[in-house]
Order: C-alpha cells, then sequence, then structure tokens
C-alpha cells in the first residue's frame, strides 16, 4: 500500500540555517504530495504541494521537488527563522484515492 | 478562501458524558470531510471519511457507535464521543475535502478541537 516515510526528529537549528527534511514515498500511480504545518496547539495547515514528477512546490521560502526517479519530496528552505519553529508533516493522496497518508511528522526547532 | 473551522476548540467534559465537535467549511461545499486523532507527539490517525447524506466510513479499529459522525450539510459535519472516557482525551482535527481539479486530492484542516476526559 502507499506509505509515506520522513526523518525522524527533532531537528534543531539555528537562525538563517539551511534546512532540509527528507521525505520518500511508495505509490502505485501519480499521487500528488504534499507538506503540511501545525504550529503549536494548532491543527495542520497546507504548506505547499505538487501533482505530477518534476514540479516544485513552494510557499513562504520553503521548497519541495516531485521527484519520481528517487520517489522523493524533501522540504528545503534557505534561510530558517525562529517563527518556523513547527512539525512538518509530509503526506500524499493517491491517484484514486480520497485518503491522505501522512508521515510521522517532524519537530523543526530553531534557536534565534 | 478553503477556510475550515471547528468548535469548540477546547472542552473538558465528565467521564460517561457525550461531547459534540463541529467542522465547518466556511467558503465551499465539501461533500466529504475527514476525521482524525491525534496522539501527542504522534501523527494523524484516520478515524472515519464523512459523506454529506451518507452513512461514514470508519477506518479499521474505530468505534462507530462511540463516535458518532453526521454529516448533514454541505458545510457542517459532526463528531460525538458518547460515553466519554479519559482515553479518548485527545486532539480531533477534521478535515474537508476542497473541489479543486479533477484528480488532485486536497484537504483543508480546521484548527482541532482538544478533548480533556475527566
Amino acid at each position: 500500500g502507499n506509505s509515506v516515510t520522513q526523518m525522524e526528529g527533532p531537528v534543531t537549528l539555528s537562525e538563517e540555517a539551511f534546512l532540509t527534511i527528507n521525505c520518500t514515498y511508495t505509490a502505485t500511480g501519480y499521487p500528488s504530495l504534499f507538506w503540511y504545518v501545525q504550529y503549536p496547539g494548532e491543527g495542520l495547515q497546507l504548506l505547499l504541494k505538487a501533482t505530477k514528477a518534476d514540479d516544485k512546490g513552494s510557499n513562504k521560502g520553503f521548497e519541495a521537488t516531485y521527484r519520481k526517479e528517487t520517489t522523493s519530496f524533501h522540504l528545503e528552505k534557505g534561510s530558517v527563522q525562529v517563527s518556523d519553529s513547527a512539525v512538518y508533516f509530509c503526506a500524499l493522496t493517491g491517484s484514486s484515492a480520497s485518503k491522505i497518508i501522512f508521515g510521522s511528522g517532524t519537530r523543526l526547532s530553531i534557536r534565534p | 478562501g478553503a477556510v475550515v473551522s471547528q468548535h469548540p476548540s477546547r472542552v473538558i467534559c465528565k467521564s460517561g458524558t457525550s461531547v459534540k465537535i463541529e467542522c465547518r467549511s466556511l467558503d465551499f461545499q465539501a461533500t466529504t470531510m475527514f476525521w482524525y486523532r491525534q496522539f501527542p507527539k504522534q501523527s494523524l490517525m484516520l478515524m472515519a471519511t464523512s459523506n454529506e447524506g451518507s452513512k461514514a466510513t470508519y477506518e479499521q479499529g474505530v468505534e462507530k457507535d462511540k463516535f458518532l459522525i453526521n454529516h448533514a450539510s454541505l458545510t457542517l459535519s459532526t463528531l460525538t464521543v458518547t460515553s466519554a472516557h479519559p482515553e479518548d482525551s485527545s486532539f480531533y482535527i477534521c478535515s474537508a475535502r476542497y473541489p479543486g481539479l479533477a484528480g488532485v486530492q486536497e484537504q483543508y484542516f480546521g484548527p482541532g478541537t482538544r478533548l480533556t476526559v475527566t
């Protein structure tokens, strides 16, 4: 079945550092890929998405590229801020299913 | 656009009582909504899929008689936790499927409801 694997946290970085959170997936067909962010005490917010191979999703300085050859959708940001501290979830929906399959989440903490 | 609200944001109830949580899509119609449960520092667990005008589809291991779901309109789904027990204490999050482009499955999430059963 479909699944998502993302790097375990917590990840702690200094402000302005470069961020990468790895995410790989297993799916049949052509899934859509997502990154969601959850700030403390809140629900999930869609951060970015990509719906086909080689698409790049971007938002708020974050980027992720849909790599079908490596089945990956790594999240990157060139210079993180304290306000980026949150839990990040990689997710996919299959080509025919409506369920979202979430990764386990990666907690990110940014030091001033 | 694509805003989903939940009410209440926090609720404390006594063991044995029932509590209802509402999920509303504010600016779009959602034929399908989803209910998730999230334990501390863990990912979201899908509990059930709520379809407007029909019975909800529950995931394996979720008690349908305990977690009653009603999707009475295209903008409202409710989750009622019946005869709540302390182990039902959790963060409950709903989402609504946005009627986007064909083939693109996208959900927008509510802010969550923190349920504490004493």
